[in-house]
């Protein structure tokens, strides 16, 4: 099956920097590739995802970079706020599987003020 | 609430008894998932449902798990004869193309 990698498993960064979390992913089958942010105690929510027909995705803040030739996966948070401090979740789903997701194992971001 | 909803948002349980959960997916969603996260970990893969279909289960869903989802709409996931490895949270997801909607999760503590 897929095997998602994340790093760093943790990241500090001075409020108004940016944030970078890099995946990684083992099969090249995989073509949906979900970002989550996660706050402590409560539900994984979606804040931006990205397909395997695009190079690169950007909402606000946040951008998404795919390398399918790499496989490997980026999100990058600029002039980060406080209230960006959560654990980040990168994942991937096979077409084939029907849509389970294969989670990395988190990255917890602070942003210090 | 539009969302997707789990029942219990809590349940403490002794080894050994029976615990049983429950998931209501957002209304027009025809598929839904089960994961299981510990802490310090991303959610894990338990099962998948296509409207009332069980299609896939994970190698994580031992004898003592089962889930079903009989009118296509909410499901429940029991657990038989708990252990304490049993303890983590559950999440439920739901969704109609590939973006999953997650629930709050239940949290198990197996004593």
């Amino acid at each position: 099956g897929e095997n998602v990698e994340q790093h760093p498993s943790t990241l500090s960064v001075q409020e108004g920097d940016s944030a970078v979390i890099k995946c990684t992913y083992s099969d090249s089958a995989s073509n949906y590739f979900p970002w989550y942010k996660q706050e402590l105690g409560k539900r994984p929510q979606l804040i931006i995802d990205i397909r395997s027909n695009v190079g690169e995705k950007k909402d606000q803040r946040i951008a998404v970079t795919l390398n399918k030739t790499a496989k490997h996966f980026s999100l990058h948070i600029t002039e980060t706020q406080p209230e960006d401090s959560a654990v980040y979740f990168c994942a991937a789903s096979i077409g084939s599987t029907l849509g389970r997701l294969y989670f990395g194992r988190g990255t917890q971001l602070t942003v210090w003020p | 609430d539009t969302g997707v909803s789990q029942n219990p948002r809590h349940k403490i349980t002794k080894r050994g008894q029976n615990v049983t959960f429950r998931c209501d997916p957002i209304s027009e969603h025809n598929r839904l998932y089960w994961y299981r996260q510990t802490l310090g970990q991303g959610p894990e893969f338990l099962t998948y449902f296509q409207n009332e279909a069980q299609l896939e289960k994970s190698r994580l869903l031992s004898d003592r798990f089962s889930a079903e989802r009989p009118k296509g709409s909410f499901s429940t996931l029991e657990i038989q004869r708990t252990e304490q490895g049993d303890s983590a949270m559950y999440l439920c997801a739901s969704t109609l193309n590939n973006e999953q909607f997650f629930g709050p999760g239940t949290r198990l503590t197996v004593l």
